[in-house]
């Protein structure tokens, strides 16, 4: 199985702060990476597709990078709608893993 | 209006079974493979299994920690998904989700809210 690997767990940031989350797969997996939000209480919700594409409807602010192994999510500024959990997740290869997660705070 | 209504949750003994339901909407069901989703309180997400779509001849991928107790279907006629989980342990104890995730070249990406399976004595 591959394993997702994010840091930092968690991450204490304030409203403009420039914000940055790390997932290294155990394994490459190409670009075959998916960046998720989750609220408490909320199902997640999808902002980058193949590791840097943004979906739909999702503010520019938020970004993705990598390939391989290393892969990085950006916040550009943060709102205050942006403090949540983030998860990457894999789907080059089964079993589909995702990563612990990053609170933001 | 997409929607995904997950139901069926409930309070089980270990070694109880219990079927989900995932009722979709407001997309092409039929050309989609369709997943579960799990998390556990207080946890992280885990993929639990997906059934690809009639022209994969709805073969099925799962979790190492679910196959042989969990089986996924679906019934394209209803636009539904189905979770039928057996020998069931407190270790299964989550939210379930149902999901449509991004495959390699197709970024589409739904999620349920969630139905709570609680497994105690």
């Amino acid at each position: 199985d591959i394993q997702m690997t994010q840091s930092p767990p968690s991450l204490s940031a304030s409203v403009g702060d420039r914000v940055t989350i790390t997932c290294r797969a155990s394994q490459g997996i190409s670009t075959w990476l998916v960046w998720y939000q989750q609220k408490p209480g909320k199902a997640p919700k999808s902002l980058i597709y193949a590791a840097s594409s943004l979906q739909t409807g999702v503010p520019s602010r938020f970004s993705g990078s990598g390939s391989g192994t290393d892969f990085t999510l950006t916040i550009s500024s943060l709102q205050p709608e942006d403090f949540a959990t983030y998860y990457c997740q894999q789907h080059n290869s089964y079993p589909i893993t995702f990563g612990q997660g990053t609170r933001l705070e | 209006e997409v929607q995904l209504v997950e139901s069926g949750g409930a309070l089980v003994q270990p070694g109880g079974s219990l079927r989900l339901t995932c009722a979709a909407s407001g997309f092409t069901v039929s050309d989609h493979y369709l997943n579960w989703v799990r998390q556990a309180p207080g946890k992280g997400l885990e993929w639990v299994g997906r059934i690809r779509d009639k022209a994969h001849s709805y073969t099925t991928e799962y979790a190492a920690s679910v196959k042989g107790r969990f089986t996924v279907s679906r019934d394209d006629s209803k636009t539904s998904l189905f979770l039928q989980m057996n020998s069931l342990r407190t270790e299964d104890t989550a939210v379930y989700y149902c999901a449509v995730l991004p495959l390699k070249g197709t970024p589409t990406a739904y999620w349920g809210q969630g139905t709570l399976v609680t497994v105690s004595s």
